[in-house]
This record gives structure tokens, sequence and C-alpha cells, in this order.
């Protein structure tokens, strides 16, 4: 499978500290992206990283990237109760004759509560 | 601006019962479009992959089928529905050609499926 696979499963935390999400894949990869999904509804983008790319922000997002160990991590500072949501890691593959790019492959995701 | 339209948000069929679920995209022309199956608390599993009016590409065997009879219309199709059909189906799509790879997917707002 190429999917990725996101831990912790579950994160709950307070108002005001950081999460951190991390995420794994198997095959080469044209870039990695993170979504999250609110219960019950479809999932928003929310960054996308290069394969050629270590590091990347947006707001209070942080996304690092290791082609090497193959992982990511999605970092949300100073959380707040309205992050509250599942994250998923979603990659977009690179193989041989181009049968599958263009697939985005979605890990389980990681549940995160955040307390008020 | 672009938007994708999913219905219906939720249903409730008999087994062995047919099943059509509809997804049309807006604003945008030739767009890769994407079936996924969510079981509930778990990731996304990718069932259906097009790239263009008539070619669809399946992930898993399974009771569904797709077709694309228009450029910006998908559908998701069963003869007779199983217990385990039941499920969130999401419907995304993204921008997809050798010169424009790293794309996010748009998603719609799902359908849940109970089969009973």
């Amino acid at each position: 499978s190429q999917q990725g696979e996101e831990d912790p499963q579950a994160l709950s935390i307070q108002e005001g500290e950081n999460a951190t999400m991390n995420c794994s894949y198997k095959t080469s990869i044209n870039n990695l992206q993170w979504y999250r999904q609110n219960s019950g509804r479809g999932l928003v983008h929310l960054i996308l990283i290069r394969s050629n790319e270590r590091e990347k922000h947006s707001g209070r997002l942080r996304v690092t990237l290791d082609t090497s160990k193959k992982s990511s991590s999605l970092l949300i500072t100073a959380s707040r109760a309205a992050d509250t949501a599942s994250y998923f890691c979603a990659t977009r593959s690179v193989r041989d004759r181009g049968s599958t790019l263009g697939r985005l492959y979605f890990g389980r995701g990681t549940q995160l509560t955040v307390w008020p | 601006s672009q938007t994708i339209h999913q219905w219906p948000a939720t249903l409730v069929q008999p087994v062995g019962s047919p099943l059509s679920l509809e997804c049309t995209v807006e604003g945008t022309s030739n767009p890769n479009l994407y079936w996924y199956r969510q079981a509930a608390g778990r990731g996304l599993q990718l069932l259906f992959y097009s790239v263009g009016i008539g070619q669809i590409s399946s992930e898993v065997p399974q009771n569904l089928s797709a077709s694309r009879p228009q450029d910006r219309q998908f559908i998701l199709s069963s003869k007779k529905l199983l217990l385990s059909d039941s499920g969130f189906y999401l419907c995304a799509w993204s921008v997809w050609n050798s010169g424009v790879q790293n794309t996010e997917a748009f998603f719609g707002q799902g359908t849940r499926l109970t089969v009973v």
C-alpha cells in the first residue's frame, strides 16, 4: 500500500499548547499534503510540501518533510478549541510508467481534541 | 471559482437495492476525479479515479462501479448493495497534467450511506 500512516491516532491537548502529528509513507512521492476534516464533513486542504522541500509554514501550521525517512510532521502552534478535527496526510506518488501518477492516497488520520 | 457538489448528504438503503451517487464539478475543465470511502473512525480508501470521460481506474475489487459520462460528472453505482457498503463516501477533484503536479484535492461534503 502507498498510504501514509499518521501517529498518534488520537491526541488530546489544552488550548494554547502545541500539537504535533506525524506521518510515514512507503514509496517515493511527488508531494505530501495535509488535510483537515471536521466530523461528518468533507476534507479541507491545509498545506502542501513538495518532495524537494524540507519545511513549510502557513500561519500557525508548520510542516516538515524528511524524504530519507519517508516521514512528515504537522505542528499546530498555540492550538485553539476550533482546531479540534481529524488531520490526514496524503501523498502523490512517483512511479515508473506513471501508472499511479495523479492518485492521492490518504492515511488513517489523527483525531485531535483541543480542550478549552 | 471552482465548486464541487455531491448528493445526497445522507442515504439509507436496504440490502440488495441499487445505488447511484452523483458528483459534479463547476468552474474547471478536465479535472481528475476521485471517489473515496471512509469507514467510521478510519482513513480514506481510494475507490475510483478518473482522468477523463469514460476513463475509470478501480483501486480495489468491490461491489461498486463508477462512470464518468461527462467531463465534470462522476457517478458511483452499485446494482445490489451489501451491508459492508455502508460508509461515508467522498468525491474529490484536482488538477493534473505533467506540468502541474503539485496541486491539492477539493472535496465534496460527502454522502453518509447506511445499508440496512
